[in-house]
């Protein structure tokens, strides 16, 4: 059982390049999200997802699409990288039954954009 | 506007006394609060939760209490070892029903010193 992988770690892209970082789950969680993490702003969502084929925006949507075509897969695509766009994105997990709502988190690509 | 605020970037404290982290909120329908440790370049991993009917919930050294009247949660650590410090972050769910959306605070970083 991995828990919740993300691909690559590091990645450097010149501004207006595109790119997708990949995060995948075998747990079998109905819900994934997509966080950005920057200095002293904490963690920020910028997608999520209750299932497959349903996605949603969150905090901070703007300069990323993403799509749900299974269960296990949840990619976050940058369609024309920006500097602003430079930071560590974490992906979660987290079962529809939880009654905690406790999510589990991948360890994160870490992204800069020149 | 941020909904869940951790003003004290970084606290310190020696092994084998407490360390007290501390968040505040201003959404009255949040219904869990969690907090998450995180260490260099992982993903935040999960610590503990208090639901918003509790004021208090126990975890070994881990302790959140919550007050709802004041909207402020605080972690406590008995005794502190090396081993945790880390970053933390308080996160709340909006309530809103399975979203799988948290908010996070913005960090604190925890230095225990042998």
């Amino acid at each position: 059982n991995a828990g919740v992988t993300q691909t690559p770690k590091f990645q450097v892209l010149k501004t207006g390049q595109s790119m997708t970082l990949q995060c995948a789950q075998d747990m079998n969680h109905e819900y994934m999200s997509w966080y950005r993490q920057d200095p002293g702003m904490g963690l920020r969502l910028i997608h999520y997802s209750v299932g497959a084929g349903i996605t949603d925006q969150g905090e901070v949507p703007n300069g990323y699409n993403v799509s749900r075509s299974t269960t296990e897969d949840f990619p976050l695509r940058l369609l024309s990288a920006a500097p602003s766009q430079t930071s560590v994105y974490f992906c979660a997990s987290r079962s529809q039954g939880s009654t905690t709502d406790t999510q589990y988190f991948g360890p994160g690509t870490r992204l800069t954009v020149l | 506007d941020q909904q869940v605020k951790q003003n004290s970037p970084s606290l310190s404290v020696q092994e084998g006394r407490i360390s007290i982290l501390n968040c505040d909120y201003t959404n009255s329908m949040f219904d869990y609060f969690l907090w998450y440790k995180k260490y260099p370049a992982e993903g935040p991993t999960f610590l503990i939760s208090i639901s918003s009917i509790k004021d208090k919930n126990e975890d070994g050294r881990f302790t959140v209490f919550l007050n709802k009247s004041a909207k402020h949660l605080s972690l406590h650590i008995v005794p502190s070892q090396p081993g945790d410090s880390a970053v933390y972050f308080c996160a709340a769910s909006p309530g809103s029903g399975n979203t799988g959306k948290l908010i996070f605070g913005q960090g604190t970083t925890l230095q225990v010193k042998p």
